[in-house]
């Protein structure tokens, strides 16, 4: 079983919608949430980061952690076809230094 | 000014060949990383260089010889290249670990 299951996808959303983007994962060392934005054929670029529960938001991106239930999301809000892309989610222990374990990733399509 | 750059952008070569991907960051970054992602878009960690030094050394094969010269630079050296080793290899450097940031790929095909 992988330490982080993610959705692939594909998830396709008209323009303006609200997009709810989740990983789960099954070792509760994990303190450290990241959320990635990759473009086709680009590297993929940090968007959200989080320690531990809560929620953060940035902009349209709101990225929240629920621990207990070992979930993580991210919201956009009022999607734009530039948000098209494969969002993946990323988790750290703290005892595992640089060593960041990555879900699969959603590829996300908005329609104009 | 490109904050991590990798050459070359393409690599197709022929099995068997030694093939080196080279990177290089301007960011002033302790760490470097390589990460190798599939046909599936599945990224994962190969090695980590902290200060030229390895501290990220995962299960992969002992064809893939990482070296860095230098802070700044982490090369990737592969020998007798397999159809299995094509992918897209990011290289990524951070300050904080949580925080990486990756270069636009190599994508390696292997015929």
């Amino acid at each position: 079983q992988k330490e982080v299951e993610q959705d692939p996808g594909p998830l396709s959303v008209p323009e303006g919608a609200i997009v709810s983007l989740n990983c789960t994962y099954s070792n509760s060392a994990f303190q450290y949430f990241m959320w990635y934005r990759q473009y086709s054929r680009k590297g993929p670029e940090l968007l959200m980061y989080t320690y531990s529960s809560g929620n953060k938001e940035d902009g349209r991106f709101t990225a929240q952690v629920d621990k207990s239930s070992k979930y993580i999301s991210l919201f956009i809000r009022d999607s734009q076809p530039s948000d098209s892309a494969t969002y993946l989610c990323a988790m750290n222990k703290e005892t595992s230094g640089s060593r960041l374990t990555f879900g699969e990733g959603t590829q996300l399509t908005v329609n104009p | 000014d490109t904050a991590v750059s990798q050459t070359p952008k393409y690599l197709v070569t022929q099995m068997g060949n030694d093939k080196s991907i080279k990177c290089e960051q301007n960011l002033g970054h302790d760490t470097m990383y390589w990460y190798k992602q599939d046909s599936k878009k599945f990224l994962k960690i190969m090695f980590s260089y902290n200060n030229k030094e390895l501290i990220i050394n995962e299960t992969v094969p002992n064809r893939f010889s990482p070296k860095s010269p230098d802070k700044a630079h982490l090369n990737l050296h592969i020998n007798s290249l397999e159809l299995g080793d094509s992918a897209v290899y990011f290289c990524a450097s951070s300050q904080d670990p949580h925080e990486q940031y990756f270069g636009p790929g190599t994508r390696l095909t292997v015929t």
